[in-house]
């Protein structure tokens, strides 16, 4: 079983609509990072969660640590919020930086 | 400020061919990675970089050497391509342990070997 699982894998959303991705993991952490990727391009980094809920513009993530589950909303969603989302945790025993875990991604579409 | 940059961006070897994936970062930045991504996986660590001078490996390690000679570099060398590490490369940094830093990413190298 994989330490992060994320759901749904693709989703297909008109435009405006609200827009929910979760995340699971069964490993110990000390924080949660949601990353975007563009078609054809690089990764960029949403949010960094250890704890609670964060906001940017029409991007919400929250955390609850004892349920090991995270979730990133989007809120009015536009076609250009069409990408993969990316879910990755850091695993939280000893002092290695390469501890990193990442989930297969959400494939999201927004239709206009 | 470029940020991470990756060069080249695209390439094709032939498998025995050698090659060097530059990764370039200029936040001065302590940590660097570079991550491996295939179709229905999520990114994996090939290795990764705690300073300049030092090098670990990640869970992918096989068939790739790296150097990080300087501060702002990281180097990811093929030594003998093979078929099965045709993939898309990512390079990252953060400037302090991942639970506490954003991590900025390249724009990734599509690389082919046939």
């Amino acid at each position: 079983k994989n330490e992060v699982e994320q759901s749904p894998q693709n989703l297909t959303a008109q435009e405006g609509e609200f827009i929910t991705i979760n995340c699971s993991y069964s490993v110990g952490i000390s924080a949660l990072h949601w990353l975007q990727q563009h078609p054809g391009g690089g990764i960029v980094s949403l949010f960094m969660l250890s704890s609670g809920k964060k906001k940017h513009g029409r991007l919400i993530a929250t955390i609850n640590i004892q349920e090991k589950h995270s979730s990133l909303h989007i809120t009015a969603s536009h076609p250009r919020d069409s990408a993969v989302y990316i879910c990755a945790v850091v695993k939280s025993y000893g002092g290695s930086q390469g501890n990193l875990i990442f989930g297969k991604g959400t494939k999201l579409s927004v239709k206009p | 400020n470029a940020g991470v940059t990756q060069t080249p961006k695209f390439r094709v070897l032939k498998t025995g061919q050698s090659m060097t994936l530059l990764c370039a970062q200029d936040m001065n930045h302590e940590y660097m990675y570079w991550y491996r991504q295939d179709p229905g996986m999520g990114l994996r660590l090939i290795h990764y970089s705690v300073g300049e001078g030092t090098t670990a490996k990640g869970e992918v390690p096989d068939g790739y050497n790296v150097s990080r000679l300087k501060k702002q570099n990281f180097l990811l060398g093929l030594e003998s391509a093979a078929p099965s590490q045709t993939s898309v490369y990512f390079c990252a940094s953060t400037d302090d342990r991942l639970s506490g830093n954003t991590i900025y990413f390249g724009e990734g190298s599509w690389l082919t070997v046939v």
